[in-house]
């Protein structure tokens, strides 16, 4: 089992469209990040979020972490093309120096 | 300034072959991981190391999989013998620190497959 499941695994979108991705644990996590992974690339970082209910927003992306800190949303308004790619997130469970858990990925997919 | 880099980028070999991965991590640099992701599933942490010493490799399968760090720049990362579920992309990254704040920065991969 994936300590941290991420829904959808697929998702593929019309330009314009808006659309969010979910990241979902039982276990309480000291901090979240989120990854974009394109083909033939490694994951680049999005964001970090440590605080329990924080917002970021990164242009047309919100991210948002949940008040327990099991639980993560990324949000995309108006997607384009360049949004396709693997998303990513990855928790912290201990303290900053614990390694880095990968959650299953979300694969988008913007069309024109 | 340069990113990490690695080779080969892609490895096709038979099952029961050895392999060997190289990473340079960005300079200054002084933590280094190694990650396997398998297709449609995300990266998994195969071991990280601090300068040239190993901070955790509880997840890599030991009795196959070997890495080293000598000088405390570049690494490799060695499958011997290589078995058919080692078909994956492997990962290097880097960071300036061990700690949460510190970002990894991620190569391009190299992908493995095993025949």
């Amino acid at each position: 089992t994936q300590l941290l499941e991420q829904s959808p695994q697929f998702l593929s979108i019309q330009e314009g469209e808006n659309l969010t991705v979910y990241c979902n644990s039982s276990s309480v996590f000291s901090s979240l990040q989120w990854y974009r992974q394109e083909p033939g690339e490694g994951p680049v970082l999005l964001v970090t979020v440590v605080t329990g209910g924080e917002v970021k927003k990164l242009k047309r992306l919100t991210f948002q972490f949940g008040d327990a800190r099991k639980d993560s949303s990324l949000h995309i308004t108006a997607a384009q093309p360049g949004d396709t790619g693997l998303y990513l997130c990855a928790g912290r469970l201990g303290g900053t120096a614990s390694k880095l858990t990968f959650g299953t990925g979300t694969r988008l997919q913007v069309t024109l | 300034e340069a990113g990490v880099a690695q080779s080969p980028r892609y490895k096709i070999i038979e099952k029961r072959q050895s392999v060997a991965f190289w990473c340079n991590p960005i300079s200054g640099h002084a933590t280094l991981y190694w990650y396997q992701q398998i297709l449609g599933q995300g990266p998994k942490l195969l071991i990280q190391f601090q300068n040239n010493g190993v901070v955790d490799d509880s997840q890599l399968p030991k009795d196959r999989f070997s890495a080293e760090r000598l000088k405390g720049v570049d690494s490799t990362l060695k499958i011997q013998p290589a078995k058919l579920e080692d078909s994956a992309v492997y990962l290097c990254a880097s960071s300036f620190g061990a700690g949460g704040s510190n970002e990894q920065f991620f190569g391009p991969g190299t992908r493995l497959t095993v025949l």
